[in-house]
């Protein structure tokens, strides 16, 4: 089955610094890879999305992220983060033998100071 | 505006005491799916429903019943809660290449 792992559980940037959430997925072949944020009482917004094709995958918000297969990796980067981006982030991981089912990572929250 | 719909938003209820968190979709989505979501734990599948009438276990599904009897609608049932459901509850539906769209969510604490 596939697992995911976020390393991280807090994260603190300045405003204005880059950002980069690290996500580490397990499963064999190229699964389907999403970042989704979460802002506080809020509801999931799917950032980003890879399937296949190009590694380096734009989102919403400025958000990118890039597919490193011989890594495992699926990482999240901003160059300049805005006080607006403090929410948590869930890397999820599908594959298609197990259907439409996401597995989520734990989460890192992401604290903005000013 | 395509969306999913949760209600309610925040439930507190006793031990033993039957409750169902309702979710409706209007994107016409076959599959649909309930999460909930714990400190720590991120996100974990309770059942889905790949259809009308086709529903199956997630990963936490004890303590827990669904149905689909309408492609629109996915109710979570707990007949019996006990204080360690007590978690943020999400229903899903998912739309293809887009991934999942997800509801609002629904807050319940359980004593």
């Amino acid at each position: 089955a596939q697992s995911v792992t976020q390393p991280d559980i807090h994260i603190t940037v300045s405003e204005g610094a880059s950002l980069e959430l690290r996500c580490n997925y397990s499963y064999g072949a190229t699964p389907y890879l999403f970042w989704y944020v979460q802002s506080p009482g809020q509801g999931l917004q799917l950032l980003l999305k890879y399937f296949s094709g190009d590694t380096l995958v734009q989102g919403i918000k400025g958000f990118e992220a890039e597919f490193k297969r011989s890594q495992s990796s699926f990482n999240l980067r901003k160059p300049s983060v805005h006080w607006s981006d403090a929410a948590e982030y869930f890397c999820a991981v599908g594959a298609p033998e197990y259907g439409n089912k996401l597995v989520f990572g734990a989460g890192t929250i992401l604290r903005v100071k000013s | 505006e395509a969306q999913v719909t949760q209600n309610p938003r925040y439930l507190i209820t006793v031990t033993g005491k039957k409750l169902t968190v309702t979710c409706s979709q209007n994107m016409n989505h076959e599959y649909m799916s309930w999460y909930r979501q714990d400190p720590g734990l991120g996100l974990r599948q309770i059942y889905y429903s790949m259809n009308v009438e086709v529903t199956d276990k997630g990963d936490v599904p004890e303590g827990y019943k669904v149905s689909r009897k309408e492609k629109r609608n996915f109710p979570l049932i707990l007949e019996s809660p006990s204080p360690n459901q007590t978690s943020l509850y999400f229903c899903a539906s998912w739309a293809g290449a887009g991934g999942y769209t997800f509801g609002s969510g629904t807050r319940l604490t359980v004593v």
